[in-house]
């Protein structure tokens, strides 16, 4: 069966810090892969995703990046973070086809102090 | 742009009653609905999926219907217990490539004893 690990599950990090969360997925092969935030009362926000290694495709302009250097290893990074990217990280993983749902991952609730 | 809404935005039941969630969305275009229940903290886990074609979803206590045409999507949860507790999306997948989807604000139910 297919898995999706997220972490770490926690972080407060300091304005102007770097950032790496990291999402693995196992069980499948070649998933597209997302991130998500979901913002204090807010609804999820799509940020990045992936059809494949090295193909990233950003929805949103911000301060985040987002990298695939394996098949189903999907990395959210920061130079330097904002206030404002604090937030509930989540990322989820599909097959494609029309029919296919989405998992997701326990997700990274990101504190920026 | 599709904007999809949930009503009501809370919602506290005793146990044992029946009860609907509302979903809707405004571009009928879609390829499937994806209903997800999201504990406190924690990711979210998917419950339901309609494809586009289709009328009606049932698991267990939960039965989900979707009427494309008119916009709207229903969860209908049976005999709620407490441990129903949590806050339910929706999500619509858009056409296009790589699954992305379109989330609403999402219903917090509350189930008292």
């Amino acid at each position: 069966s297919q898995t999706i690990h997220q972490w770490p599950a926690t972080l407060v990090q300091p304005v102007g810090s770097p950032l790496s969360l990291e999402c693995t997925v196992e069980g499948t092969s070649n998933p597209n892969l997302y991130w998500y935030r979901q913002a204090a009362g807010r609804g999820l926000q799509l940020l990045f995703y992936s059809i494949g290694i090295g193909q990233i495709s950003s929805e949103v302009p911000q301060n985040l990046s987002a990298s695939r250097p394996q098949d189903r290893q999907f990395i959210l990074s920061s130079k330097k973070l904002l206030l404002s990217d604090s937030g509930f990280y989540l990322c989820a993983w599909g097959q494609g086809g029309r029919g296919s749902p989405l998992h997701f991952g326990n997700g990274t609730r990101l504190t920026v102090t | 742009k599709q904007e999809v809404t949930q009503i009501p935005a809370a919602l506290s039941v005793p146990e044992g009653e029946n009860l609907v969630l509302n979903c809707s969305f405004t571009d009928s275009a879609i390829y499937n609905l994806q209903w997800f229940r999201q504990d406190p903290g924690k990711g979210l886990t998917s419950l339901l999926l309609i494809q586009s074609s289709q009328r009606e979803q049932t698991s267990g206590r939960l039965n989900a219907s979707l009427d494309k045409s008119s916009g709207r999507s229903t969860l209908y949860i049976a005999a709620s217990q407490p441990g129903d507790s949590a806050t339910y999306l929706c999500a619509v997948r858009r056409p296009g490539t790589a699954s992305k989807l379109t989330f609403g604000t999402g219903t917090r139910l509350q189930v008292t004893l």
